[in-house]
């Protein structure tokens, strides 16, 4: 059984460029969130979605940044014009159902932005 | 807004001492605390986690406790190792609406042999 898987593991940008990041979540698994670690602190929700659907987008910024996550294929973490402050690790979970359950992380993608 | 406080932000033990570390939350519609242990370059694992219709859980040498009047949440590693050695975020989650966590901002402890 397969856990969160992320893709790439590592990525490197230039200011300006795009950075897409891939999130396949664990097989069964409907709820997917998004999360940024900065270097040295801790984790900061960015956002929620289901199948199709973002359910809290509060933790993302409202320009550059898009998700989603399509009925079929991996969610899908955009950042558009990529500045140097967006360099972190994005970490990807996933949950069966919502409420109370253990969110599983993925190993993250660590975006480095030249 | 939301908010999750934690203490200390390092802590360093003797191998076989106990280690604590608290949070404090400040939603009190959140219901579900678990706690992730993050090794350097890892991603976070989860080692235990509490409701809020239960006031204590243990698992072998870990232990969670919750005050809801408070809005407090403990982790006790008791005879700590080397391998204990990790950061560990706590976090908060409601039951309804939104599931995200609110996490704490990590707890860096240094088990020496």
């Amino acid at each position: 059984n397969a856990g969160v898987m992320q893709n790439p593991r590592h990525l490197v940008r230039r200011r300006g460029q795009e950075a897409r990041l891939r999130c396949s979540p664990m097989k069964g698994h409907s709820h997917v969130y998004w999360y940024r670690q900065l270097p040295e602190e801790g984790l900061k929700f960015m956002v929620y979605l289901q199948k199709e659907n973002i359910i809290d987008e509060s933790g993302m910024p409202k320009e550059r940044f898009s998700a989603e996550f399509p009925k079929e294929g991996p969610s899908i973490l955009r950042i558009q014009q990529v500045v140097r402050g967006d360099s972190a690790a994005y970490f990807c979970a996933s949950s069966d159902r919502g409420q109370g359950n253990e969110q599983f992380f993925g190993p993250g993608t660590r975006l480095t932005v030249l | 807004g939301e908010n999750v406080e934690q203490h200390p932000s390092t802590l360093s033990v003797q191998e076989g001492d106990s280690a604590v570390i608290k949070c404090t939350y400040s939603d009190s519609a959140s219901n579900y605390f678990p706690w992730y242990k993050q090794e350097l370059g890892k991603r976070p694992q989860l080692i235990i986690d509490i409701r809020s219709n239960v006031g204590e859980k243990k698992d072998q040498r870990i232990a969670v406790t919750l005050n809801k009047t408070a809005k407090h949440f403990s982790l006790h590693i008791t005879e700590t190792q080397p391998e204990d050695s990790a950061v560990y975020f706590c976090a908060a989650s409601r039951g309804s609406g939104t599931y995200k966590y609110i996490f704490g901002t990590g707890t860096r402890l240094k088990v020496l042999a």
